[in-house]
């Protein structure tokens, strides 16, 4: 059974600082996503990362997979009050076709930023 | 551009009722599938659809079922509700299977259902 592990679960930091959250799995695959989420809203895509040492950047956010380690990391530079959401990463394993089967969330990171 | 359309957004229902939830995909997009987040949870994945055929199956209740029509759109539903069922329901689509490398997932607004 695939396993996905976030820490921190929460995180509350301030404005101005760096921080990284970090998404651990069970299985051999290369396919890890982060989602944003809002309170009471639907999951936003952040990034796809699709092969070992895969890194992405979006503004102050950047992803990297370490699929030896099973590991990603999401990084938080210079954070600002407007990223306080919820990150979930989420692992999928590809079917007997190639293609996509469910995804396997983490628990989650809560994340406030106070000004 | 187009998004993942669910339909209703908001349920509320009481206990031992029934519910369906609709989803329309992606245009092009073959593939459907629908989660189920509770409160202060991760989403879990239920089941999923490719080309009309269930491709996976998560930890959806026995009490649930769920299919995709011709036209790709899906229905999930739920009979003999529980409080426990209160919860976002989202679904997702992607264009693909076996012929594409991988198949990001495109997740709709969710509904959200209430048991009462």
């Amino acid at each position: 059974e695939l396993k996905v592990e976030q820490n921190p679960l929460f995180l509350s930091m301030q404005e101005g600082k760096n921080y990284t959250i970090y998404c651990n799995y069970s299985t051999t695959s290369d396919r890890l996503y982060w989602y944003r989420q809002d309170p009471g809203k639907s999951l936003e895509s952040l990034f796809v990362l699709l092969s070992n040492g895969a890194v992405k950047q979006e503004g102050r956010l950047m992803a990297s997979l370490d699929t030896k380690a099973r590991l990603s990391t999401l990084h938080i530079t210079a954070a600002v009050h407007d990223l306080s959401a919820t990150y979930f990463c989420a692992v999928e394993e590809p079917n007997k076709w190639g293609g996509a089967d469910g995804l396997t969330f983490g628990k989650g990171t809560h994340l406030i930023i106070q000004p | 551009a187009a998004g993942v359309i669910q339909s209703p957004r908001h349920l509320i229902k009481e206990k031992r009722e029934t519910a369906t939830l609709k989803c329309y995909p992606i245009p092009r997009h073959d593939t459907v599938y629908w989660y189920q987040q509770g409160p202060g949870q991760d989403p879990q994945f239920l089941i999923s659809f490719y080309e009309k055929m269930q491709s996976d199956k998560g930890s959806i209740p026995d009490r649930f079922s769920a299919q995709q029509f011709s036209d790709y759109h899906s229905e999930l539903n739920m009979s003999s509700l529980e409080l426990g069922d209160s919860a976002l329901y989202f679904c997702a689509s992607s264009r693909g299977q076996g012929a594409v490398a991988y198949n990001e997932q495109f997740f709709g607004p969710g509904t959200r259902l209430t048991v009462l």
